[in-house]
């Protein structure tokens, strides 16, 4: 059981270049969610979807795209990337809310360190 | 709306110090609240949670208590670790909520 994958690790990009995020979840959570961490200002959502097809826009969606065509798979689209979208990304996912509690945690993935030239 | 309030960082102890970090939070209703932790280079990582009106979430030495009346969840461990030094997220979802909202976090160091 892998819980929240993320690939790549890192990537640096020049202004303008296009690039996807994948995340990947292996524990059938219905929901997952795309988040940029930059220094002072904690955690922000970018976009997050409730099941498979379905997406919405978070606090800053500004600038990124995503699908979820595929239950476990969330992808973050940069389509064309600028140096305000130096961060730290992370995806994270969650089951759906139930008579548990343990239903409301989020499971986070390990990052991607994106830098823009 | 919805929103968590944590104290401002860093802080920064001594090992076997005593350390509270405080929250405190706006919501309706009766939200489920949490706290998380990321440690250097890594996701965050659920360290507790509370569902109910004083319940009291522990683990790895953190506590925290729901205290609907002070609408507060502050952490606190009674002595503390070189290796409790991360960054600690206080946060919250009601049942039906699509998203949690998470507090600005509060980086911790701990000296040896």
């Amino acid at each position: 059981n892998a819980g929240v994958t993320q690939t790549p690790k890192f990537r640096v990009l020049k202004t303008g270049q296009s690039m996807t995020l994948l995340c990947a979840q292996d524990m059938n959570h219905e929901y997952m969610y795309w988040y940029r961490q930059d220094p002072g200002m904690g955690l922000r959502l970018i976009h997050y979807s409730v099941g498979e097809g379905t997406t919405a826009k978070g606090e800053v969606p500004d600038g990124y795209n995503v699908s979820r065509l595929k239950k476990q798979n969330f992808l973050l689209g940069l389509e064309s990337a600028a140096p305000s979208q130096t961060s730290v990304y992370f995806c994270a996912s969650r089951g759906t809310s139930g008579r548990s509690p343990t239903h409301y945690e989020q499971y986070f993935g390990p990052g991607t360190r994106l830098t823009v030239t | 709306g919805n929103s968590v309030t944590q104290m401002e960082g860093p802080v920064t102890l001594s090992e076997e110090a005593f350390l509270t970090i405080n929250c405190t939070y706006t919501a309706t209703g009766y939200p489920s609240l949490f706290w998380y932790v990321q440690y250097p280079g890594e996701g965050l990582q659920l360290l507790l949670k509370a569902t109910k009106a004083d319940d009291k979430g522990s683990n790895k030495g953190f506590e925290a208590t729901y205290r609907k009346e002070t609408t507060s969840f502050h952490l606190e461990k009674g002595s503390v670790q070189v290796s409790d030094s991360a960054v600690y997220f206080c946060a919250l979802t009601h049942n039906r909520d699509d998203k949690i909202i998470f507090g600005k976090g509060t980086r911790l160091h701990i000296l040896p």
